[in-house]
């Protein structure tokens, strides 16, 4: 079954603007990633959190997690112009041995 | 700080060549995947390895793909007879003894199957 359907699909903001993205899942998951894809290039990872805890900050991210509904969010504060990418959640699906991306969703940060 | 690297960035092929594409993981990593995203859809896991051995792989990855770690740094993914629909972005990851702990995602290589 499918695992981290994002949504938004895109969003356009202005520099300086929150962005808000979530990420929806369906089977019980150990963990939770996301990770920023700019167009055409590799994946960076952001940031992990894991199945036991609620809340994660790094830096101007700060992810949630609410196992009862399957779901996590993504906020970005502050954004900027650089912050312009597609972002994605990829779960474990309780399996070590791959993640299950989502299709994204395609912020575009306006300066 | 320690990267996954992949080569080539970009590789044409023509249909029913043999492709070969290289990843160098993170050094104290001991679990090795291949991804793959065709253009403008999801990142599609393909295969994950463990201990010089496949330790799952989807339905994707049939008989003309392969993977292997030919000596203690390079990790290939090798496809066999290329088809058009094995255009896409491959990403090869990494992660640490912890398993499914952090996957750390090389920069792609391009293929384009003509």
């Amino acid at each position: 079954s499918q695992q981290g359907e994002e949504d938004p699909q895109a969003l356009s903001i202005q520099e300086g603007e929150n962005a808000t993205m979530n990420c929806s899942y369906k089977t019980s998951i150990n963990n939770l990633q996301w990770y920023r894809q700019n167009s055409g290039r590799g994946l960076v990872h952001l940031i992990l959190i894991r199945s036991n805890e609620r809340e994660k900050h790094s830096g101007r991210l700060r992810v949630t997690l609410d196992t009862s509904k399957k779901s996590s969010s993504l906020l970005i504060t502050a954004s900027r112009a650089a912050d312009t990418a597609s972002y994605f959640c990829a779960t474990d699906a309780r399996n070590f041995n791959k993640f299950y991306f989502g299709s994204g969703t395609k912020l575009n940060v306006k300066p | 700080e320690p990267e996954v690297t992949q080569t080539p960035s970009h590789q044409v092929t023509q249909m029913g060549q043999e492709v070969i594409l290289r990843c160098v993981p993170i050094s104290n990593h001991l679990y090795f995947y291949w991804y793959r995203q065709i253009l403008g859809q999801k990142v599609e896991f393909l295969v994950s390895f463990y201990n010089n051995e496949i330790s799952e792989k989807s339905e994707i990855f049939d008989d003309q793909f392969s993977v292997e770690r030919p000596d203690g740094s390079n990790f290939t993914l090798k496809i066999r007879s290329t088809k058009l629909e094995d255009s896409a972005m491959y990403f090869c990851a990494s992660s640490d003894d912890r398993g499914w702990e952090t996957q750390y995602f090389g920069p792609g290589t391009r293929l384009l199957v003509l």
